[in-house]
């Protein structure tokens, strides 16, 4: 499994960007970057995924290097509902699409 | 638009006592899995079902067995609770697709006394 490193915490202001950062320098060619968040001990939310591409959707921006051994998740406008702990997953490409967690970034939007 | 919904919500059981979690989907999806999410810590897989009719251990399957009643539901089963498992549980579910994501319910909290 590729392993990611993303750091602890960060912070932002309401209304700014928040980029949130991951390695993964030992990611495979054929596996996908994905990111999740998870508020407050809900259950996980899926956010973004991709490849090599950078990817956009109506919640984030996902900007892959081209190297591929780093990614940083873009929250174009955070506002206080996206503080949250933030996971970075290099899928495991095996039988089951098992998904591997860390212990995530905790993002405090700042009001 | 329910997506996976889990019970129960809460259950405190005491050492030894059985207990089965409930997960059901209702996307179609084929593919549906059980986590555990210690305080302070990511979650870890216990099992998953590829597709209906098959399941596989996870990262920490010891003390749990599971069923895949059917393609909506997929069971977890505690026979004898101890403390070291209480935590969070979640039921996840994905389609056939090894690039497509998960989708998450809200989680069973259980403590175990």
């Amino acid at each position: 499994d590729a392993k990611t490193t993303q750091p602890t915490s960060m912070d932002c202001a309401e209304g700014r960007a928040a980029n949130l950062p991951c390695n993964h320098s030992t990611i495979s060619g054929n596996e996908y970057v994905y990111w999740y968040r998870q508020i407050h001990s809900q259950g996980p939310q899926y956010i973004i995924h991709g490849l090599k591409n950078n990817e956009t959707n109506e919640m984030a921006s996902l900007i892959i290097t081209e190297d591929r051994k780093s990614s940083t998740l873009i929250l174009p406008h955070a506002t206080l509902r996206d503080t949250a702990v933030y996971y970075c997953i290099v899928r495991v490409r095996s039988s089951g699409d098992k998904l591997t967690f860390g212990t995530g970034t905790r993002l405090a939007v700042r009001p | 638009n329910a997506g996976v919904t889990q019970t129960p919500k809460f259950q405190v059981l005491k050492t030894g006592q059985s207990m089965t979690l409930q997960c059901a989907q209702d996307m179609n999806h084929n593919s549906m899995y059980w986590y555990r999410q210690d305080p302070g810590m990511g979650l870890r897989l216990i099992y998953y079902s590829a597709s209906e009719g098959t399941t596989d251990k996870g990262e920490v399957p010891n003390g749990y067995n599971v069923s895949r009643l059917n393609k909506r539901e997929f069971s977890l089963r505690l026979e004898s609770a101890a403390p070291s498992q209480t935590s969070v549980y979640f039921c996840a579910s994905s389609p056939y697709s090894s690039n497509q994501p998960q989708h998450f319910g809200d989680g069973t909290r259980l403590s175990i006394l």
